[in-house]
């Protein structure tokens, strides 16, 4: 079955340091992942997308990066901003259009 | 653009009850998606739709219906309305053709209870 792991389940910072998401996956076959912002009440906004032949992929202070081999991929956040308190969701698709695999999330909270 | 927008965005149902959810988007997108989010848990696919006239199911498809007359819109249909189909339905949508490196643009979904 395809699954996707995110860890932490959730994460609390300071604003200003940085932090690093983790992603782990099991599809197959693998076409590309994508991490997603969810603000609270909000539906989810894309930040980044990578096909397999990438490895990193940069949003301005979201960098993601992305090991085929070992199935995984990390989302860094830099300097973060009370703003970037949300939910980070990773999703990883097959070549089937229609079936994607979302992750449970990780629950940013950023403090000042 | 609007994007993709869904009505309503607030629904309490009896039991037994069914209804609509609504989803148009006004970007031109052959994909739409309907997606179900359970508190702490990732979105699962309900059903997707590839073009006007051809849907298929998801992941979790009991329960539900769906059509697609149009590019525009995707709306979703709850029958018998249950207690386990308490949760929020996002739509979505990505095209105008599939490629790789493309997103899905959500709505900001509809907060369904079921009492």
């Amino acid at each position: 079955k395809n699954q996707v792991e995110q860890s932490p389940q959730s994460l609390i910072i300071l604003e200003g340091k940085n932090c690093t998401l983790q992603c782990n996956y099991t599809v197959s076959p693998f076409s590309n992942l994508r991490w997603y912002k969810q603000d609270t009440g909000r539906g989810p906004v894309s930040l980044t997308i990578m096909t397999f032949s990438e490895n990193t992929k940069s949003n301005g202070r979201y960098t993601a990066t992305l090991d085929a081999d070992t199935k995984q991929s990390s989302l860094h956040i830099t300097a973060s901003q009370l703003s970037d308190s949300a939910s980070y969701i990773c999703v990883v698709s097959p070549t089937n259009a229609g079936k994607s695999t979302f992750g449970d999330g990780t629950t940013l909270t950023v403090k000042p | 653009n609007a994007g993709v927008t869904q009505t309503p965005k607030f629904r309490i149902l009896k039991i037994g009850q069914s209804m609509t959810l609504q989803c148009t988007q006004d970007m031109n997108h052959n994909y739409m998606y309907w997606y179900r989010q359970d508190p702490g848990m990732g979105l699962k696919l309900i059903y997707y739709s590839v073009g006007a006239g051809i849907t298929d199911k998801g992941e979790v498809p009991n329960g539900y219906n769906v059509s697609r007359s149009t590019t525009e819109d995707f709306p979703l249909r709850l029958e018998l309305a249950a207690p386990s189909q308490t949760s929020v339905y996002f739509c979505a949508s990505s095209g105008p053709f599939f490629r790789e490196d493309q997103p899905q643009h959500f709505g900001d979904g509809t907060r369904l209870s079921i009492l």
